[in-house]
C-alpha cells in the first residue's frame, strides 16, 4: 500500500524545456513534502520542500506546487539542463512525525538530452 | 567535510552469514537513520537513533540490529543473511528530527548488498 506514488518511472526532456515530475499521496495527514535528487552511485540529496500551508515554493530553477485537494504535488524544473539527469524522489512527513516517519515514493528517472 | 561515510560500498554474502554495515558522520548530528532501497521502490526506514544509546525500529526492522555507542557511529548488523535482504542500504543523519526547522537529511553513498 504505497502512500506516496510516483506513477511515471521515467521522463525524457529536451535541454532548455520544462521538466514536470509528479507525485500523488493518499494520506491526508501528510503536512510536509520534500523532493530528493539522486545520481548513480551517490546518496540522495535534498532539493526542495513545501509545507502544506503553502501551495508553491520556488528555489532558482526548481518550483514545487502542492494541490492539497487533489493530494498531488509536482516539481517543475525550468530550464532543464543535462546535469539535472537523475532520479527524483518525492517524500512526505505526517503532521505527527519527523524524519522517522518520512515516506518515499519509488522515484522518477529524468533524462535531459541535448 | 566527509559528511556521512558508509562502508563497504559493495558486498556479496552467502545465506546465513552475518555482517555489519558501518556508518559514521562528522557533522555532530544527533539523529541517524538506516534505509534500504529495493528496485522500483522508495526508501524504507529500517532503524533510527535520536542520540547515543537510543535506537528505535522503523518500518522494516526484521532481520537487522543496530547500536549507537557514540554520536558519530551507527552500525547496522545483519545476523543471518537472507536473499530478501539483497538491497541498497543508505545511512543518513540530520541535525533536526524534522525537515520543518530547516534540518536537512544527509545521506551516505550507499552500500549494495547481495545475498546468494
Amino acid at each position: 500500500d504505497q502512500q506516496v506514488k510516483q506513477n511515471s518511472p521515467s521522463l525524457s526532456v529536451q535541454e532548455g524545456r520544462i521538466s514536470i515530475l509528479n507525485c500523488d499521496y493518499t494520506n491526508s495527514m501528510f503536512d510536509y513534502f520534500l523532493w530528493y535528487k539522486k545520481y548513480p552511485a551517490e546518496g540522495p540529496t535534498f532539493l526542495i520542500s513545501i509545507s502544506s500551508i503553502k501551495d508553491k515554493n520556488e528555489d532558482g530553477r526548481f518550483t514545487v506546487f502542492l494541490n492539497k485537494s487533489a493530494k498531488h504535488l509536482s516539481l517543475h524544473i525550468v530550464p532543464s539542463q543535462p546535469g539535472d539527469s537523475a532520479v527524483y524522489f518525492c517524500a512526505a512527513i505526517p503532521l505527527s512525525g519527523g524524519y522517522n516517519k518520512l515516506i518515499f515514493g519509488a522515484g522518477t528517472r529524468l533524462a535531459v538530452h541535448p | 567535510n566527509a559528511g556521512v561515510t558508509q562502508t563497504p560500498k559493495f558486498r556479496i554474502l552467502k545465506i546465513g552469514q552475518s555482517m555489519t554495515l558501518q556508518c559514521t558522520q562528522d557533522m555532530n548530528h544527533n539523529y541517524m537513520y538506516w534505509y534500504r532501497q529495493d528496485p522500483g521502490m522508495g526508501l524504507k526506514l529500517i532503524y533510527y537513533s535520536v542520540g547515543a544509546g537510543i535506537t528505535d525500529k522503523g518500518e522494516v526492522p526484521n532481520g537487522y540490529n543496530v547500536s549507537r555507542s557514540t554520536t558519530e557511529d551507527f552500525p547496522l548488523r545483519l545476523e543471518l543473511a537472507a536473499p530478501s535482504q539483497t538491497s541498497v542500504y543508505f545511512c543518513a543523519s540530520s541535525y533536526s528530527p524534522t525537515g520543518r526547522a530547516g534540518g536537512e537529511l544527509f545521506f551516505g553513498e550507499g552500500s549494495r548488498l547481495t545475498v546468494l
